[in-house]
């Protein structure tokens, strides 16, 4: 009963360092999404994937990049890692039964210094 | 532009009280209304859905949809401290697969 997996919980980057934030699901939803949270900003979507083999952007997609790896697994890439990307990062999958709400996984506190 | 506003709050209220938590969203479109509670340093969790208009109930909770004046409320009943936290509105539209969050409203529940 794993849900939605995503790693690392924790991390602090120096400007310019790269990094992949890792999600996976194991509830064999088609759609899943990388948001962000900030204070007083609310939830903002970074990429989503509909479905296997498709990637959009969403809100706020400069400085990101996404893969969708297999049914199961959604990555997000920082390239080139700058302090406005310090926040709060959630994976979601949505599927299951109508109206299909988001599930979320614990999330990822990143630190860009 | 697609909107979703909420009330930052903070809203307090003592423990039995009934909480009222409210929302308007811009979209006109707008199919699917979905509740989460996030607690601090967690991630949101789904407590209610709705898209018909009227009343859902769901134990001590309901959400409530007009779309006619485009507003969707959540009552919770009986409130306990265990429930504060932060409630974040999220809609989808008709189209698109993405939701639109508001900005979510604190709730204190003073015991």
């Amino acid at each position: 009963n794993a849900g939605v997996t995503q790693t690392p919980k924790f991390q602090v980057l120096k400007t310019g360092q790269s990094m992949t934030l890792q999600c996976a699901q194991d509830m064999n939803h088609n759609s899943m999404y990388w948001y962000r949270q900030d204070p007083g900003m609310g939830l903002r979507l970074i990429y989503y994937s509909a479905s296997e083999g498709t990637t959009d952007k969403g809100e706020v997609p400069n400085g990101y990049n996404v893969s969708r790896l297999n049914k199961r697994e959604f990555s997000l890439r920082l390239e080139s890692a700058a302090p406005s990307q310090t926040s709060v990062y959630f994976c979601a999958s949505r599927g299951g039964v109508w109206p299909y709400g988001y599930t979320f996984g614990s999330g990822t506190r990143l630190t860009v210094v | 532009q697609k909107e979703v506003e909420q009330n930052s709050g903070p809203l307090s209220v003592p423990e039995g009280a009934i909480a009222s938590l409210n929302c308007t969203y811009s979209d006109r479109g707008s199919q699917s209304f979905f509740w989460y509670r996030q607690y601090s340093g967690k991630s949101p969790e789904l407590i209610m859905s709705i898209y018909s208009n009227g009343d859902k109930e769901d134990g001590r909770f309901t959400a409530q949809l007009n779309k006619a004046s485009q507003y969707v409320s959540l009552l919770i009943r009986d409130s306990q401290p265990s429930d504060s936290a932060t409630y974040l509105c999220a809609v989808k539209t008709d189209t698109g697969n993405q939701f639109y969050f508001g900005t979510g409203t604190s709730l204190t529940v003073i015991p």
